[in-house]
């Protein structure tokens, strides 16, 4: 059964303090990895697919890097506005229609 | 306006009673979702589609029914409704099995009394 464990569950930063949030993961055949912006009331909103180990994939203040194990997003120097909850999501080779399985998040919260 | 939405986005019922949950997208896309998300679960599959008349389970389907006759349609019945079933429930969309982007609906917030 593929598993993906998100941590911390919520964390606090100063605007300007850069930190990692972590996503690990056990599947069998990892077809790609993505990561899911979500604010509240609203619906995720897709910001990376990773496919292979090694891979990395920016975006603003935002780097998603990726190993065998697990994925890291980084998060430099951010802004208030980047408060939200950010999902992980695997996508394994051996499911019939390749349906995503979901971390359960972390929450940030960025303090001006 | 392009895109998924879902209708209604709140809706308040009975123990019991049907409700029919709403998703519409205009992409064309040949893969429709239907996830719940509770605090502490995150979000989990429901129901999936793969093209029109063609649907499978995905991890928590009891309770649930879905029918796919158009494209762009993907309703979910919960035929009795039940307070577990207390959420909130997002409809997605995804172009073919291998388009890595998959595009949420803005979500139905259900209340079961």
């Amino acid at each position: 059964e593929d598993q993906v464990t998100q941590s911390p569950e919520a964390l606090r930063l100063q605007e300007g303090e850069s930190s990692s949030l972590n996503c690990s993961y056990t599947v069998s055949g990892l077809r790609g990895l993505f990561w899911y912006r979500q604010d509240p009331g609203k619906g995720p909103e897709f910001l990376f697919t990773l496919y292979s180990a090694g891979e990395e994939k920016e975006k603003e203040r935002l780097k998603a890097t990726l190993t065998k194990k697990e994925s890291f997003l980084h998060i430099t120097a951010p802004k208030p506005e980047d408060s939200a909850t950010y999902l992980c999501a695997v996508q394994a080779g051996d499911s019939g229609y390749s349906t995503l399985t979901f971390g359960k998040g972390t929450m940030l919260l960025v303090s001006p | 306006d392009a895109g998924i939405t879902q209708s209604p986005r709140y809706k308040i019922t009975e123990t019991g009673r049907q409700v029919t949950l709403m998703c519409h997208q205009t992409w064309s896309h040949s893969y429709m979702f239907w996830y719940r998300q509770d605090l502490g679960h995150g979000l989990r599959l429901i129901y999936y589609s793969a093209a029109a008349d063609i649907t499978d389970k995905g991890e928590v389907p009891d309770g649930y029914v879905v029918s796919r006759s158009k494209t762009e349609n993907f309703p979910l019945t919960l035929e009795s409704a039940t307070r577990s079933q207390t959420s909130v429930y997002f409809c997605a969309s995804r172009l073919a099995v291998d388009y890595n982007e998959q595009f949420f609906g803005p979500g139905t917030r259900l209340t079961v009394l």
